[in-house]
């Protein structure tokens, strides 16, 4: 069974950084693209940025890009999203979630999502 | 920055078709894939590549494309149907994911 396990949200205040990770269990990770979205309180749902099988290819939202890094550590199934200078409008769920191909930047959605860490900015 | 459009919201009787539209000009060249998010639980695919089920999602849901609007019909709406819904695709670039700014589907 695919599972996705996301950790590390918490209360931050504004202008620090915080660092998610996504444990994966259930297929061979490094055969998948993966992915953050987000969705503040009440709103809808936000790519965050994208990541290839074997972290060659990367892209990012343009709300993100220059603040978070995503990353993954094979070896350890496991997915990441650095995020540094954060905003009271970083504050939102954050899911990790599965592409069923290689590439990040091909058409693939995403098949599996994590039931998602929470992340509070606020002073 | 793209953007793909939906209904703020749905409202049919339960046995109804809904009806999800989904615009966004790179879709006659984009495949659109639709989740459905009920309340307080993460997202579940229901339709990719347009028009195709994965395994495990009822024959009512389906899928469409054409030029640039995507539909997703769920034919005789149930009342565990009620959920928000989004579609989501890639911009011409290939370069940005995109989510739709989300239809909620009531049956009552």
């Amino acid at each position: 069974e695919v599972q996705l396990l996301e950790s590390g949200g918490g209360l931050v205040q504004p202008g620090r950084s915080l660092r998610l990770s996504c444990a994966a269990s259930g297929f061979i990770f490094d055969d998948f693209a993966m992915y953050w979205v987000r969705q503040p309180p009440g709103k809808g749902l936000e790519w965050v940025a994208g990541i290839s099988y074997d972290g060659g290819s990367i892209g990012y939202a343009d709300s993100v890009k220059g603040r978070f890094t995503i990353s993954r550590d094979n070896a350890k199934k496991s997915l990441y999203l650095q995020m540094s200078s954060l905003g009271i409008e970083d504050t939102a769920l954050y899911y990790c979630g599965r592409d069923p191909g290689l590439n990040w930047n091909d058409e693939g959605g995403l098949d599996y999502w994590g039931r998602g860490t929470q992340v509070t900015v606020s002073s | 920055s793209y953007e793909l459009t939906q209904p703020p919201s749905v409202s049919v009787s339960p046995g109804q078709t809904a009806r999800i539209t989904c615009s966004g000009d790179a879709l006659p060249r984009k495949y659109a894939y639709w989740y459905q998010q009920k309340s307080g639980r993460a997202p579940a695919l229901v339709i990719y590549e347009d028009s195709k089920r994965p395994s495990g999602i009822p024959e009512r849901f389906s899928g469409s494309s054409s030029g640039t609007m995507a539909t997703l019909t769920i034919s005789g709406a149930q009342v565990e149907d009620e959920a928000d819904y989004y579609c989501y695709s890639t911009d011409s670039s290939g370069n940005y994911k995109v989510f739709g700014t989300g239809t909620k589907v009531t049956v009552l």
